[in-house]
């Protein structure tokens, strides 16, 4: 069973500051996704990364693929409070149909 | 609504009863996965099924937990004579299957409270 350690577990930052979350891993994947939750409600899917070194984009938010497609990290800029929320990155071996989560960061931003 | 449907979203049971999670995939979606997830913690994946097949059971306890996935009607999650650490919020995902770059649909959740 692949492992996706995701840091720092906790973050709690003030609204306006940037910050980097992370995934890492010993396997490679397929494919990673980044899914946000809100308390009391499922992971509504961020984005979906695939090729080893990829950058993607979603407004204040960017996403990194590594090279070896083992690890990625998803940076904020400029945070607001709407953004607080458990990020969970989730990786795909096999046909990309075999699906596991990380613990999830638990970000909090304060106005 | 399209989207992936659970019910119930709230269930309350005692000690010794049985608890069945309903899951409807989203349209066109043949692949189910359930995951469990504990107040404060992540997701921890339990099982994937796609219809009429279970596929990977490996995060289900080997006891009292069984899911099924019928070529009609919904995927069930079951839960037989429920103890207090069953508590916690279970999630079903879909997803299409095939040309598939991995991406999961999730429903709201079905919080189970074992009194």
């Amino acid at each position: 069973t692949q492992l996706l350690e995701q840091s720092p577990q906790f973050l709690s930052i003030q609204e306006g500051e940037n910050l980097t979350v992370y995934c890492n891993s010993s396997s490679v994947f397929s494919s990673l996704q980044w899914y946000r939750q809100e308390p009391g409600e499922g992971p509504v899917l961020l984005v979906t990364v695939v090729t080893g070194g990829e950058v993607k984009k979603l407004k204040r938010l960017t996403f990194q693929f590594g090279d070896a497609r083992k690890d990625s990290s998803l940076h904020i800029t400029a945070a607001q409070p709407g953004d607080t929320g458990l990020y969970l990155c989730a990786g795909a071996h096999r046909n990309n149909n075999d699906m596991r989560f990380g613990a999830g960061t638990r970000l909090t931003v304060k106005p | 609504n399209a989207g992936v449907m659970q019910n119930p979203r709230h269930l309350v049971r005692r000690r010794g009863q049985e608890a069945r999670l309903r899951c409807s995939p989203m349209k066109g979606h043949s692949h189910v996965y359930w995951y469990r997830q504990l107040p404060e913690e992540g997701l921890k994946f339990m099982v994937y099924l796609q219809k009429e097949n279970i596929i990977d059971e490996s995060g289900m306890p080997k006891e009292r937990f069984s899911a099924e996935f019928p070529k009609e009607g919904p995927s069930i999650l079951r839960i037989q004579q429920v103890v207090r650490g069953d508590s916690a919020a279970y999630f079903c995902a879909s997803s299409p299957g095939t040309a598939n770059t991995g991406e999961l649909f999730f429903g709201e959740g079905s919080r189970l409270t074992v009194l």
